[in-house]
């Protein structure tokens, strides 16, 4: 069973660019690699999703190494508005079970 | 607003009792998903259905079930509530491609409170 580990919290400045990486063991070979934002008493928001090597959207960039047994998801110049929780998801292919990692809470400080 | 909608907001009741938490997916979601969340457990995958049928179940616990209607609503139900079911119950939606990436869409949440 996927099992996937973050960070609990990261500190950064406006301007600067985050690197969260999220690891991810026995992912399966068809799971895809989700991450989420999640802000206080709201639901978690997508950001970017990808299978392999580098996905690119106008928030975020997902890298992905060969093994795929980790992702790196970055922020580039983050804002005040980025603090918020991010978390990483994968799929356990053989059994279907989603599993989240237990979230990083990225601090942005003026 | 992401589309997906979740009754009740807010749901108070006593242990011991049952409550039902009322999804309605995006117009043209077929998977709907139900997740709980709180301080300790974190977000937990409690199950999916895709089109009326079960798909997947993560930790879901015997005194819960789930079920998606013909109008691809969906109901999660809770019984024998104890202190420790006290969270926020998530319910999200998706297309689902078959083989292909799925992006889920969460609803506001309902948050449960157990005394």
């Amino acid at each position: 069973l996927a099992k996937t580990t973050q960070p609990i919290s990261m500190d950064s400045y406006e301007g600067q660019e985050v690197n969260i990486t999220c690891s991810h063991n026995n992912i399966a070979t068809n799971d895809y690699i989700t991450w989420y934002q999640q802000f206080p008493s709201q639901g978690p928001r997508f950001i970017i999703q990808g299978y392999k090597t580098k996905v690119t959207n106008e928030v975020a960039s997902l890298f992905i190494p060969a093994d795929r047994k980790s992702s790196t998801l970055s922020l580039p110049r983050v804002s005040l508005s980025d603090t918020a929780v991010y978390y990483c998801l994968v799929g356990d292919g053989n059994t279907g079970k989603l599993i989240f990692g237990q979230g990083t809470t990225l601090q942005v400080k003026p | 607003d992401s589309g997906v909608t979740q009754t009740p907001k807010h749901l108070i009741t006593a242990t011991g009792q049952r409550v039902t938490l009322r999804c309605s997916p995006r117009s043209g979601d077929l998977s709907v998903y139900w997740y709980q969340q709180s301080l300790d457990q974190g977000l937990q995958f409690l199950i999916q259905y895709y089109n009326g049928e079960e798909r997947a179940k993560g930790n879901i616990l015997e005194r819960f079930s789930a079920q998606q209607f013909p109008d691809l609503h969906s109901e999660l139900n809770l019984s024998s509530l104890e202190l420790g079911d006290s969270a926020l119950y998530f319910c999200a939606s998706s297309v689902v491609k078959a083989g292909g990436p799925d992006e889920q869409f969460f609803g506001p949440g309902t948050r449960l409170t157990v005394l």
